[in-house]
């Protein structure tokens, strides 16, 4: 496929598991993005990776949040020990530019809906 | 540090009538500005971007955007709202790299 494709697309777990959301970003894409979308709010950007650089986590809001990227491929965000405020639209984001002098167009995908009951 | 603001959490308005989206950014630098679009159930999709050049963007579907450097303004218009248009709309800024702020997004409701 063309686009940025994720898994599940929806994801109802109990407190307290464990979660692990996939992210596919497109071809290519050197740059890859997670995004948190709470219910009727905007983007919170949570983690990036930009090739063999070290990822920028200074959006992960606790340290049961962690995510891996391998190559320029795939990524997984995996959230420990959930809790009901984990629940919410989980985004990723993939990018061809990162360049600290060029604009920065982000395609996404469609998203995993957590719940966490 | 950046910042986006969007006035107003939902809009409503009339099949036909105008569109007007409003966003005020914050940057100590010139920005890059974005408007993205989110259909239910689906990942946000680029509308239209300003980079440099010249102030007034236009988009997919009709819609367009105007840099106003003294204003700190990004607002986005369509001169007349389709049905399909209903979605939820994220104005973002980035100074270039990576980090690109989105605000809070506007939800757009279409009267029949």
């Amino acid at each position: 496929g063309a686009g940025v494709s994720q898994s599940p697309s929806n994801k109802v777990t109990e407190k307290g598991k464990d979660v692990e959301l996939r992210c596919d970003p497109i071809s290519g894409h050197t740059a890859l993005y997670w995004y948190r979308q709470r219910l009727g709010q905007g983007l919170e950007f949570l983690i990036y990776f930009q090739g063999n650089s070290a990822p920028d986590k200074s959006g992960l809001p606790s340290d049961r949040f962690s995510a891996e990227r391998t190559g320029e491929s795939v990524s997984t965000l995996t959230i420990q020990r959930t809790q009901q405020e984990d629940s919410a639209v989980y985004l990723c984001a993939s990018s061809a530019l990162a360049a600290r002098s060029s604009y920065n167009e982000q395609f996404f995908g469609p998203g995993t809906r957590l719940t966490v009951l | 540090a950046q910042s986006v603001t969007q006035l107003g959490s939902h809009v409503s308005v009339s099949e036909g009538a105008l569109v007007l989206l409003r966003c005020n950014y914050s940057s100590s630098v010139p920005p890059y500005l974005f408007w993205y679009v989110q259909y239910p159930n689906q990942g946000l999709q680029l509308l239209l971007k300003y980079t440099t050049g010249a102030t007034l963007v236009k988009g997919i579907n009709g819609f367009e955007a105007e840099f106003k450097k003294s204003e700190t303004s990004f607002h986005l218009t369509k001169p007349s709202a389709h049905m399909s248009d209903a979605a939820e709309y994220f104005c973002a800024v980035s100074r270039g790299g990576f980090k690109t702020i989105f605000g809070a997004g506007t939800r757009l409701f279409v009267k029949a």
